[in-house]
């Protein structure tokens, strides 16, 4: 398996600025992915970061609010932009094994509320 | 719409007990099938895959496919308290089969 880490773990912001959660894995990796979880529902995906092109993203995120590095095989973040009280959610980023017949793993997690 | 659906719960079962935990899924390409265990507060962790039509066994675990119904399943025999949890169903499809979509997940409880 892979060991991916994110920072921050946890955060409190104000409506209307932005954060960015980082995600670092210990191996390379072709595919990371970025979710979002709201309390008590299940996990939706944001958009899949690949290295060396921009990030395709599910119907109902934009990049303008959700903009995506992924500068290496290792590394992506994700911005959270204008941030309001909706924003407010666990946000996970996963990578997709080269191996193991293309298993997702995620990471620890960044909790966010915007207050 | 790609739907990955799963009994929300609370499913409660003694200790010792086999845990039968299910989900269906509507896209007939669906290529691969994932229990993930969540604990709560903290992030999915892969329980076990399966491509192929049958049972997948692992330990405690046991993952059944039927394609024809669109249907998997994860057994957990022995169950035991910290086997408590919410666990979710992902299943992949799309270019590639990489896309996971998760149900919403089946609350676990085993009581002592």
């Amino acid at each position: 398996s892979a060991v991916i880490s994110q920072k921050p773990s946890r955060d409190i912001c104000q409506r209307g600025t932005s954060l960015t959660i980082q995600c670092q894995v210990d191996s390379q990796v072709t595919m990371m992915f970025w979710y979002r979880q709201q309390p008590g529902q299940s996990l939706t995906l944001i958009a899949t970061a690949n290295q060396g092109s921009e990030a395709t993203y599910e119907s109902g995120f934009v990049i303008d609010k959700f903009p995506i590095s992924r500068p290496n095989l290792t590394f992506s973040t994700l911005t959270v932009s204008n941030m309001s009280p909706e924003d407010s959610s666990i946000y996970l980023c996963s990578v997709k094994t080269d191996w193991e017949g293309g298993t997702q793993y995620f990471g620890p997690g960044t909790r966010l509320l915007v207050l | 719409q790609k739907e990955v659906e799963q009994n929300s719960g609370p499913l409660s079962v003694p200790e010792g007990a086999i845990a039968s935990l299910n989900c269906t899924y509507s896209d007939r390409g669906s290529q691969s099938f994932f229990w993930y265990r969540q604990y709560s507060g903290k992030s999915p962790e892969l329980i076990m895959f399966i491509y192929s039509n049958g049972d997948k066994e692992d330990g405690r675990f046991t993952a059944q496919l039927n394609k024809a119904s669109q249907y998997v399943s994860l057994l957990i025999r022995d169950s035991q308290p910290s086997d408590s949890a919410t666990y979710l169903c992902a299943v992949a499809s799309g270019a590639g089969s990489y896309q996971l979509t998760f149900g919403k997940g089946t609350k676990l409880s085993v009581i002592p």
